[in-house]
C-alpha cells in the first residue's frame, strides 16, 4: 500500500492556469506538508498543516493555497500559475510534526509553458 | 539568513571508494540536523543528529556532527552503483517550519 501519494505525476499547464495537486496519506499521520524543489535540486518547504493550524513559510506566494478536506488529504491549489512555479512539488507527512518521521509522496512535476 | 551549504556540489567516484559530504549550516536556535539520499523520486531520510561527537552509523553509511563549528559530514565506505543519488542536509531551527534544506551533492559510482 502506498503510505502517501500525489496526483497527478506529471502536469504540463499554461501560464496564467489554476491548477490543483492532491495529495493523501494512509498512515494516520496528523501533520501533512508541501515542499517546492526547483531544477537545481533545492527544496523549500512550503507549508505545513495539522488539525490545528495551517503554517506557512512566508516566501510562498499567496496564489498558492492548501485545502485540507479531512485529515488524510492535503491539496495544493495553485492560481494564475507562472512560469517560475515549474518544479518538482513534494507531499509528505508526518505524526506531530516530527520532521525525521517523515514519509514523502512520489512527487508531481508541474511545468508551466 | 538562515542557510545550510552543502559540498562538492558533485563527486565522481569508483565503485569501492569511499566519500565525504559535507554540510555547513548558519541556522538561529538549531534542533537538529537530517540527512536524506534522493535517488529519482522521493527524498529517503538517512540520519537526524542533534548531539556533537556522537556518531551515526548505518552499514557503510555515518555521519557525524560539530554543533561548535557548524557542520556534519557524511561519510559512505566502499561505494557501491546503488549510492549513487543526490544526498540532501536539512537543519531542523525551532519553531515550526523551519527545516532548510542545502543544494545537495550529487554523488555518482562509476563500476
Amino acid at each position: 500500500d502506498t503510505a502517501v501519494s500525489q496526483t497527478p505525476k506529471y502536469l504540463v499547464t499554461q501560464m496564467g492556469n489554476d491548477k490543483s495537486i492532491k495529495c493523501e496519506q494512509n498512515l494516520g499521520h496528523d501533520t501533512m506538508y508541501w515542499y517546492k524543489q526547483d531544477s537545481k535540486k533545492f527544496l523549500k518547504i512550503m507549508f505545513s498543516y495539522n488539525n490545528k493550524e495551517l503554517i506557512i513559510n512566508e516566501t510562498v506566494p499567496n496564489r498558492f493555497s492548501p485545502k485540507s478536506p479531512d485529515k488524510a488529504h492535503l491539496n495544493l491549489h495553485i492560481n494564475s500559475l507562472e512560469l517560475g512555479d515549474s518544479a518538482v512539488y513534494f507531499c509528505a507527512s508526518s505524526q506531530e510534526s516530527v520532521f525525521y518521521e517523515q514519509y514523502f509522496g512520489p512527487g508531481t512535476r508541474l511545468t508551466v509553458t | 539568513e538562515d542557510k545550510v551549504v552543502q559540498s562538492p556540489l558533485s563527486l565522481v567516484v569508483h565503485e569501492g571508494d569511499t566519500v565525504t559530504l559535507n554540510c555547513s549550516y548558519e541556522v538561529t536556535n538549531f534542533r537538529s540536523l537530517l540527512w536524506y539520499k534522493q535517488e529519482k523520486k522521493a527524498p529517503t531520510f538517512l540520519f537526524m543528529l542533534t548531539s556533537s561527537g556522537i556518531e551515526k552509523k548505518s552499514g557503510r553509511l555515518s555521519s557525524i556532527l560539530d554543533k561548535k563549528e557548524l557542520f556534519s559530514i557524511l561519510n559512505i565506505t566502499a561505494t557501491q552503483t546503488g549510492d549513487s543519488a543526490v544526498y540532501l542536509c536539512a537543519v531542523e531551527a525551532a519553531g515550526a517550519n523551519n527545516l532548510f534544506f542545502g543544494t545537495g551533492t550529487r554523488l555518482t559510482v562509476i563500476p
